[in-house]
């Protein structure tokens, strides 16, 4: 696709229900990562996939987060039994190889409120 | 570990006046990329410039530019001829030569033009 696209824009959910968000990267790009950003305050790392390489999952706060990706495109973001600190927005970003020289590609994030 | 700081929450310019957005880091790691990104409220992070840490010359975007201070650990971003499109949230990032995850970001300077 054209860039990296993000669903959905919006999520509204009650506290203790499981969400799943989706991250649609560039094509061909073999590295993902997603993000969080908390209001007012800047991007937290969250877990990085490079083609079939074991993730780093190092920035994942607590064992209710996971992320999976299907090959080298979409990837799905799911925290389970939510709680109001989970409240923020998710960003993913894409870049071509994963090399340290390359430019990461943001999506357009998606805000997830919870109750 | 590497820590990015921006003392400045918001400012304001002008519009076609020029402004300086601060940002100072902390590492041990001799080589690393410095970044800043644009976020406007469509939540996108776009990349504005990016300086690699072993160039001396300081980077050119059009009207975005950089005074990288190695040894101060200072890089910040000087927007001339500000446009009423430049307000967003800038943050200012940086990301390991030596590790190919994650970009630390900064909390951000919400930057308002003044028509």
């Amino acid at each position: 696709g054209a860039g990296v696209s993000q669903s959905p824009s919006n999520k509204v959910t009650e506290k203790g229900k499981d969400v799943e968000l989706r991250c649609d990267p560039i094509s061909g790009h073999t590295a993902l990562y997603w993000y969080r950003q908390r209001l007012g305050q800047g991007l937290e790392f969250l877990i990085y996939f490079q083609g079939n390489s074991a993730p780093d999952k190092s920035g994942l706060p607590s064992d209710r987060f996971s992320a999976e990706r299907t090959g080298e495109s979409v990837s799905t973001l799911t925290i389970q039994r939510t709680q109001q600190e989970d409240s923020a927005v998710y960003l993913c970003a894409s870049s071509l190889r994963g090399t340290i020289q390359e430019t990461q590609y943001f999506g357009p994030g998606t805000r997830l409120l919870v109750l | 570990a590497q820590t990015v700081t921006q003392s400045q929450p918001e400012m304001s310019v002008q519009e076609a006046e020029t402004v300086t957005l601060s940002c100072t880091y902390d590492t041990s790691e001799s080589d690393y990329y410095l970044f800043w990104y644009k976020q406007p409220p469509s939540r996108q992070m776009i990349l504005v410039i990016r300086q690699e840490a072993y160039k001396q010359q300081n980077a050119t975007e059009n009207r975005f530019s950089v005074n990288f201070q190695k040894a101060a650990k200072s890089f910040s971003l000087k927007i001339s001829d500000s446009q009423l499109g430049d307000a967003a949230m800038y943050f200012c990032a940086y990301r390991s030569a030596f590790r190919d995850d994650k970009i630390i970001f900064g909390k951000g300077t919400r930057l308002h033009i003044l028509p």
